[in-house]
């Protein structure tokens, strides 16, 4: 099955500075990866996904990378604000997507 | 409007009792699935379904049923629950990920 790592598990960044969440995954078929953004008492909300056949992508001040080569992949996000601190899981699927495995998140705290 | 309805929200109950949670999906998706939030273990998938009538096991079944008798919803089962199932669950339609996690139901078994 799938084995998803994801580091740190606590993250503290300075209002402004950036902020890195990295994730690793072991089934060379998975083709699909998605982040979650989780605010406190809240449900997990899709906030960037990428796929297999990109390297990169971007949405405003989040982005992911991904490297099939190493098997890792990225959640970058710039500028960062108050509003961005919560919790962060990433995950990835068993080669068919029918089972998703989630990392076992990051706390983002950003100090104003 | 894209809904996911999960009751109850909040849940206490003993050892041994049967409960149901449910789910309720507006989007007529296929695929659905059931996961449980624990500290330091993030969420992990108990079963999912592709298709009515179709369910299987994701990595943490053990004590749950589920049941797929209509596209529309997907009841999480604890025949006799025990203080391990103690938990926080989102039910969420999918295509390759999660789409709409419902609000979650926050399970206490004494």
């Amino acid at each position: 099955g799938e084995n998803v790592e994801q580091h740190p598990s606590t993250l503290s960044v300075q209002e402004g500075d950036s902020a890195v969440i990295k994730c690793t995954y072991s089934d060379s078929a998975s083709n699909y990866f998605p982040w979650y953004k989780q605010e406190l008492g809240k449900r997990p909300q899709l906030i960037i996904d990428i796929r297999s056949n990109v390297g990169e992508k971007k949405d405003q001040r989040i982005a992911v990378t991904l490297n099939k080569t190493a098997k890792h992949f990225s959640l970058h996000i710039t500028e960062t604000q108050p509003e961005d601190s919560a919790v962060y899981f990433c995950a990835a699927p068993e080669g068919g997507n029918e089972k998703l495995t989630f990392g076992t998140g990051t706390r983002l705290t950003i100090i104003p | 409007e894209a809904q996911v309805t999960q009751n109850p929200r909040y849940l206490i109950t003993v050892t041994g009792k049967k409960l149901t949670v449910t789910c309720s999906q507006n989007m007529n998706h296929e695929y659905m699935s059931w996961y449980r939030q624990d500290p330091g273990l993030g969420l992990r998938q108990i079963y999912y379904s592709m298709n009515v009538e179709v369910t299987d096991k994701g990595d943490v079944p053990e004590g749950y049923k589920v049941s797929r008798k209509e596209k529309r919803n997907f009841p999480l089962i604890l025949e006799s629950p025990s203080p391990n199932q103690t938990s926080l669950y989102f039910c969420a339609p999918m295509l390759d990920s999660p789409l709409h996690f419902g609000n979650g139901t926050r399970l206490t078994v004494t």
